[in-house]
């Protein structure tokens, strides 16, 4: 079946730090694959994607890049910031007609200054 | 760009009771939308698959009997719990699939209380 796990967290940073979020991925097929961040009380935000292997998504200073051969789709961030704090989501699409997003579980990132 | 607009954003009522959470498509067409719970510091859960139409697909472990899901035109979806029970306290967040492969929108989220 489709899954999609991600590195527990919290994972708390200062701020400037360098961020990585790891996140793999068991799907058939060809997948899309996504970052989403939900901000404290908010809704899920689109971070970024990818439709294909070797492609890049980015955004805000975030990364990552869809890797076939390693199912991996891990998110990084230079330089953080306290405004980067939020619970971000890895996330995977089949590509099948009428199906939702498959979401891992949530990593929490808390950038102090 | 596309936007899924829920209502409430928040609700709260007493046990034994129903609530209906709406969620209208507001410049597209979305003929499936999805039903997510969210737990607090967990991952969003899809609870089933709304379809315009015609029946909505529960995922395994969902009483279908309890979330009753509605999709009677292009642009709305409705949720509605029923007989609420304290344990269905949740976030719950609506989705629509739109455009190309890849495109997904959604709600705000609608914050459960059940006293």
């Amino acid at each position: 079946g489709n899954s999609v796990t991600q590195m527990e967290g919290p994972v708390t940073l200062s701020e400037e730090a360098f961020l990585t979020i790891n996140c793999t991925y068991t799907a058939t097929g060809y997948p899309s694959l996504f970052w989403y961040v939900q901000y404290p009380g908010e809704g899920l935000q689109l971070l970024l994607k990818a439709t294909k292997a070797d492609d890049k998504g980015s955004n805000k200073g975030f990364e990552a890049t869809y890797r076939k051969e390693t199912t991996s789709f891990h998110l990084e961030k230079g330089s953080v910031q306290v405004s980067d704090s939020a619970v971000y989501f890895c996330a995977l699409t089949p590509n099948q007609a009428g199906t939702a997003l498959i979401f891992g579980k949530g990593t929490t990132l808390s950038v102090s200054s | 760009g596309a936007v899924v607009s829920q209502h409430p954003s928040r609700v709260i009522c007493k046990s034994g009771t129903s609530v209906k959470i709406e969620c209208r498509s507001l410049d597209f067409q979305a003929t499936t939308m999805f039903w997510y719970r969210q737990f607090p510091k967990q991952s969003l859960m899809l609870m089933a698959t709304s379809n315009e139409g015609s029946k909505a697909t529960y995922e395994q472990g969902v009483e279908k009997d309890k979330f009753l899901i509605n999709h009677a035109s292009l642009t709305l979806s409705t949720l509605t719990v029923t007989s609420a029970h304290p344990e269905d306290s949740s976030f719950y967040i609506c989705s629509a699939r739109v455009g190309d492969r890849d495109g997904y929108t959604f709600g705000s989220g609608t914050r459960l209380t059940v006293v």
